[in-house]
């Protein structure tokens, strides 16, 4: 089993659709959850990271963590086709320890 | 604030031959990180320094790979001899804390033929 897992895709919305990219990871222990965004020929930036339970929103990105499931989602409500890119997620097991990454999810919202 | 600096930004070489990149993080950034990414695939740790120490060189290829951070600042990532194989994006991130809030620079882009 992989360490993260995500969603190749791509993933296709309209415009003003709400986006959802999953997560799953396989160490319990996990303590952070990251999104990054990654447009093509670019470096990865941080949109989002979230350490608890629940709900986190920032602006029209909201990141849900079920740490029970081990589960993380980024949600993207009112999608521009400004955010079509690839999605990141990426987990901290141990705090002073690198970020491990999935292969990201690539995300097409058509105008 | 500026970010992490990274040179070359593009690098075409043949194999066996060897390649240097150069990494400046964010001020006062004690955490270091070299990443590579493959096409397709996520970033995949190599090294992470701790001011000028080691803390995970795990994964990195130590037959052909190098790296320091001298003075706990600017870092060097070496490929001596390259192979096709690492055709890829190097990636160098930086952190202020241990709870993972990594920033990358703009990245080197190596093409081995």
């Amino acid at each position: 089993q992989k360490e993260v897992e995500q969603n190749s895709g791509p993933l296709s919305v309209p415009e003003g659709a709400i986006a959802s990219l999953n997560c799953t990871y396989s160490d319990r222990g996990s303590q952070s959850f990251f999104w990054y965004r990654q447009y093509s020929g670019k470096s990865p930036e941080l949109i989002m990271f979230i350490y608890s339970n629940g709900d986190k929103e920032d602006g029209r990105f909201t990141a849900q963590l079920n740490k029970a499931s081990q589960y993380v989602s980024l949600l993207i409500r009112d999608s521009q086709p400004s955010d079509s890119a690839t999605y990141l997620c990426a987990v901290l097991r141990e705090a002073g320890t690198a970020l491990i990454f999935g292969k990201g999810t690539t995300l097409s919202v058509s105008s | 604030e500026a970010g992490v600096a990274q040179s070359p930004r593009y690098k075409i070489i043949e194999k066996r031959q060897s390649v240097a990149f150069w990494c400046n993080p964010i001020s006062g950034h004690a955490t270091l990180y070299w990443y590579q990414q493959i096409l397709g695939q996520g970033p995949k740790l190599l090294i992470q320094f701790q001011n000028n120490g080691v803390v995970d060189d795990s994964q990195l290829p130590k037959d052909r790979f190098s790296a320091e951070r001298l003075k706990g600042v600017d870092s060097t990532l070496k490929i001596q001899p390259a192979k096709l194989e690492d055709s890829a994006v190097y990636l160098c991130a930086s952190s202020l804390g241990i709870r993972g809030e990594q920033f990358f620079g703009p990245g080197t882009r190596l093409t081995v033929l």
